[in-house]
């Protein structure tokens, strides 16, 4: 079964505001995520990816969390657009050359 | 540098029919995932292939599925006998092999099954 879980299914989030999507995945071995943004009618999108050796990861606007203690993935996106409005994924590797497991997602709403 | 191309982009077939859904990884990509999709849900794993190899199907129901993905041409999924609960987006991605494991989406193929 799948191992990556999401908090939250829909986060509504003011324009302009910073967002937070949250992620657990339960399988400590994991040592690859990603986060990848799916808009109507169209295939996933990465966004940001993190290795295990990592705690924090930074790209334009967006940072990608990782704590492995409590085996929770976060990704900020900040200054939220409406261009942001889609469903977010979290997904994870078991290693470098393995299958990627997704989790179910979290759909942002950009409030006006 | 093409993307990932996946083609048809909707597929609608009747139950008992077959359904072939082709993938084109990108240029030097030499690996294939394919991905399962219903509404509002999450991408379930299906199969992973190399050339002339597959590497992992434990996503893949065992009948009436298959893949390959040949040492020339596109990826296909296979899928005979389609029934209704067949109906799904499917989504191909391709990556290359070693430290670079970031995978590349195509635009899926939404197969409707009437």
């Amino acid at each position: 079964g799948e191992s990556v879980g999401l908090h939250l299914p829909t986060l509504s989030v003011q324009e302009g505001d910073n967002s937070i999507i949250n992620c657990a995945y339960s399988n400590s071995a994991s040592d690859y995520f990603i986060w990848y943004k799916q808009e109507s009618g169209k295939g996933p999108q990465f966004i940001i990816d993190i290795r295990s050796n990592m705690d924090k990861r930074q790209g334009q606007r967006v940072t990608v969390l990782l704590n492995k203690t409590v085996k929770h993935l976060s990704l900020q996106i900040a200054a939220t657009q409406p261009g942001d409005s889609a469903v977010y994924f979290c997904a994870e590797n078991f290693n470098r050359d393995d299958k990627i497991i997704f989790g179910k997602g979290t759909r942002l709403h950009i409030l006006p | 540098n093409a993307g990932v191309m996946q083609n048809p982009r909707h597929l609608v077939r009747r139950r008992g029919q077959e359904a072939r859904l082709r993938c084109s990884p990108m240029k030097g990509h030499s690996h294939v995932y394919w991905y399962r999709q219903l509404p509002e849900e999450g991408l379930k794993f299906m199969v992973y292939l190399q050339k002339e190899n597959i590497i992992d199907e434990s996503g893949m129901p065992k009948e009436r599925f298959s893949a390959e993905f040949p040492k020339e041409g596109p990826s296909i999924l296979r899928i005979q006998q389609v029934v209704r609960g067949d109906s799904a987006a499917y989504f191909c991605a391709s990556s290359l092999r070693g430290e670079d494991t970031e995978a590349f989406f195509g635009q899926g193929t939404r197969l409707t099954v009437v």
